[in-house]
């Protein structure tokens, strides 16, 4: 299986500042994807982080509003920009590792 | 009509209990069917694949029925440890090499002693 760690676990921001989240992994992975869950809701995807290229966004996600990084095959970052209050949720990284997608612990985002 | 609906419960059953989740997709496309657990605070955890044929694992069982696009979980001799959200997630026939995971909004489980 592949371990995932995510930094901050949670955070409490002012709306107009950014905040970026960090994911670990402990084995090299080819697919690294982050997912947003709002209060009381299910996953959604926001983009797939390609390593030595653009991150794939979803539709309703752009890259001016969540840039993302992918130095290499164990990690990836990504910004929440110009917070605002809409922008509360659980940011969770996931990774493909053989056949099963797993899921770091999530980041708790609230802006006040 | 959402891609993947749950009955979003909450199901609150004894101790002992069976209890079944159904999950209806839209996508008569869709290729691959999981269920996931996630406890209260944490992240979502795969729990069981569904196959075809339909495939047990200890207490749990798991159907697919392609002509009606849904799958069931169903939770025999229910312990208290089960208690969570059941999410039903699907994946479409891929295009290139996205995984594009589709997940239900969840149902509630809460098992009662």
């Amino acid at each position: 299986s592949a371990v995932i760690s995510q930094k901050p676990s949670r955070d409490i921001c002012q709306r107009g500042t950014s905040l970026t989240i960090q994911c670990q992994v402990d084995s090299q992975v080819t697919m690294m994807f982050w997912y947003r869950q709002q209060p009381g809701q299910s996953l959604t995807l926001i983009a797939t982080a390609n390593q030595g290229s653009e991150a794939t966004y979803e539709s309703g996600f752009v890259i001016d509003k969540f840039p993302i990084s992918r130095p290499n095959l164990t990690f990836s970052t990504l910004t929440v920009s110009n917070m605002s209050p809409e922008d509360s949720s659980i940011y969770l990284c996931s990774v493909v590792f053989g056949e099963t997608q797993y899921f770091g612990p999530g980041t708790r985002l609230l802006v006040l | 009509r959402k891609e993947v609906e749950q009955d979003p419960g909450p199901f609150n059953v004894p101790e002992g209990a069976t209890v079944a989740f159904n999950c209806t997709y839209s996508n008569s496309a869709s290729q691959s069917f999981f269920w996931y657990r996630q406890d209260c605070r944490k992240e979502p955890k795969l729990l069981m694949s569904v196959y075809s044929s339909g495939n047990e694992d200890g207490r749990f069982t798991a159907q697919l029925n392609r002509a009606s696009q849904y799958i069931s979980l169903l939770i025999r001799d229910s312990k208290l440890s089960d208690s969570a959200t059941y999410l039903c997630v699907v994946i479409p026939i891929s295009s290139g090499s996205a995984r594009q995971l589709t997940f239900g909004s969840g149902t509630q489980l809460t098992v009662l002693p």
